[in-house]
């Protein structure tokens, strides 16, 4: 089992540059949750899928975030335009039986200059 | 979602038995106590799940004493290796996760 897969594990862009993070679900796994972390704020809920449907979105910082869940194997979170405090790693997870036993895959460490 | 208090901070020596104590006073009846670990640089891992009395895997075991206010997850014969953050969630199936701020437990030789 080849895990979360997320890509790219690092980028750096510029201050008003669209990011696009990339993550690929364990197989068979119906929940898909993007979460931030940063050393201030901890780890934070991002947003929640369930069956490729957005079930909580509370927790996206703005309108310059938005994620899509197109099938089952593969969802992204863009971020346009990025600023500075975008900075953090951003990690994706899924889970096959309700929310508390997640898996997470290794995240992206993304800089914006 | 129930409140939780752990400490900030613990340290240890290589093979000792380190025990990091939960507190969540208000934990509803349908929720289940959940503990993740977190490496530096990695994700955060699942590493176990109770709801009341004891569970143990090969990883740790969870006390959970009869009032369900508190918890405690032990490691056994702890190593450098286990050098991380733990994160105790009280959440049922349904609830989002939030992680708190954890307790970092540091591993001296």
């Amino acid at each position: 089992d080849a895990g979360v897969i997320q890509s790219p594990r690092h980028e750096v862009t510029e201050m008003g540059q669209e990011v696009t993070l990339r993550c690929k679900p364990i197989s068979g796994h119906n929940s898909l949750f993007w979460y931030r972390q940063t050393m201030m704020r901890g780890l934070e809920l991002l947003i929640y899928f369930n069956n490729n449907v957005p079930i909580d979105d509370s927790g996206m910082p703005e309108d310059r975030f938005s994620a899509k869940m197109p099938n089952a194997s593969f969802s992204t979170l863009k971020i346009q335009p990025s600023e500075p405090r975008d900075s953090a790693v951003y990690f994706c997870a899924s889970s096959g039986t309700g929310v508390s036993e997640q898996y997470f895959g290794p995240g992206t460490r993304l800089t914006v200059t | 979602l129930a409140k939780t208090t752990q400490p900030i901070s613990m340290d240890s020596y290589e093979g000792q038995e380190v025990n990091i104590t939960c507190s969540h006073n208000n934990i509803a009846t349908n929720d289940y106590i959940t503990w993740y670990q977190q490496f530096p640089s990695q994700g955060p891992r699942f590493i176990i799940q109770g709801y009341k009395t004891k569970v143990t895997n090969e990883v740790a075991s969870l006390f959970i004493p009869a009032d369900r206010k508190s918890s405690t997850l032990s490691l056994p014969r702890v190593s450098l290796s286990d050098t991380a953050v733990y994160y105790c969630l009280p959440m049922n199936r349904d609830d989002k996760i939030i992680f708190g701020k954890g307790t970092r437990l540091h591993i001296l030789p």
